[in-house]
């Protein structure tokens, strides 16, 4: 059956430190993968987006990688501060007819301590 | 310029009714996706519309049903409702349906009793 699921329910680091942050998935050929940030009570919000034949991309104290050998994307936030402390998205798009059709994990609580 | 608009924010009902929810997409958006987000899970995703017709469909009941008017807005419909239709339901707009971000609105908390 096909799956997506992110590493933890919850991901609690010290102020400074890289937050890292994973989702696997299984029996889907992904077009491309997202992360979204979402915060309590608020609709979800775009970060980043890789596709399938990117292995890396960056932007500011954000990462995501990409391997569709292992079937995983990594997503890390370094140099963590208490303002990044918020639920964690990957969402992939299968691609085709099913263009635009977001498939989630069920996100990871990430809890950055001063 | 005004995001993804959803109303209203929270909404109260008993098992077996139905209940409409309302969504105005960013400017210049034409196509709507609506999702279901059950408490600690990730958005569902239920439908999208674009050109007034419904594209694709997730895995939900017919008694799910949506709307898009010539505006771009979009409605969600649930009949009879359950306690487990509980949840955020989310509705995304895009600029067009071939096209690699949505934005997402605010939600709309329904509570089932």
């Amino acid at each position: 059956s096909q799956k997506i699921e992110q590493n933890s329910e919850a991901l609690n680091i010290q102020e400074g430190k890289t937050a890292t942050l994973t989702c696997n998935y299984t029996n889907y050929s992904p077009a491309y993968l997202q992360w979204y940030r979402q915060d309590p009570g608020r609709g979800p919000v775009f970060l980043l987006l890789i596709r399938e034949n990117e292995k890396e991309k960056r932007k500011e104290r954000l990462k995501v990688t990409f391997d569709t050998t292992l079937k995983q994307s990594l997503f890390h936030i370094t140099a963590s501060q208490p303002a990044d402390s918020a639920t964690y998205l990957c969402a992939l798009v299968v691609g085709g007819t099913s263009y635009g059709k977001l498939t989630f994990g069920q996100g990871t609580i990430l809890t950055v301590h001063p | 310029d005004a995001g993804v608009t959803q109303s209203p924010t929270h909404l109260i009902k008993t098992r077996g009714q139905q209940v409409t929810l309302r969504c105005s997409p960013k400017s210049g958006h034409d196509t709507v996706s609506w999702y279901q987000q059950a408490l600690g899970q990730g958005p569902q995703f239920i439908f999208q519309y674009y050109e007034e017709e419904e594209r694709q469909r997730g895995n939900f009941p017919d008694r799910f049903s949506g709307h898009q008017f010539p505006n771009y807005s979009s409605e969600l419909n649930v009949n009879a409702l359950l306690l487990g239709d509980s949840a955020l339901y989310l509705c995304a707009s895009s600029p067009g349906l071939v096209t690699d971000t949505q934005y997402f609105g605010p939600g709309t908390r329904l509570t089932v009793l």
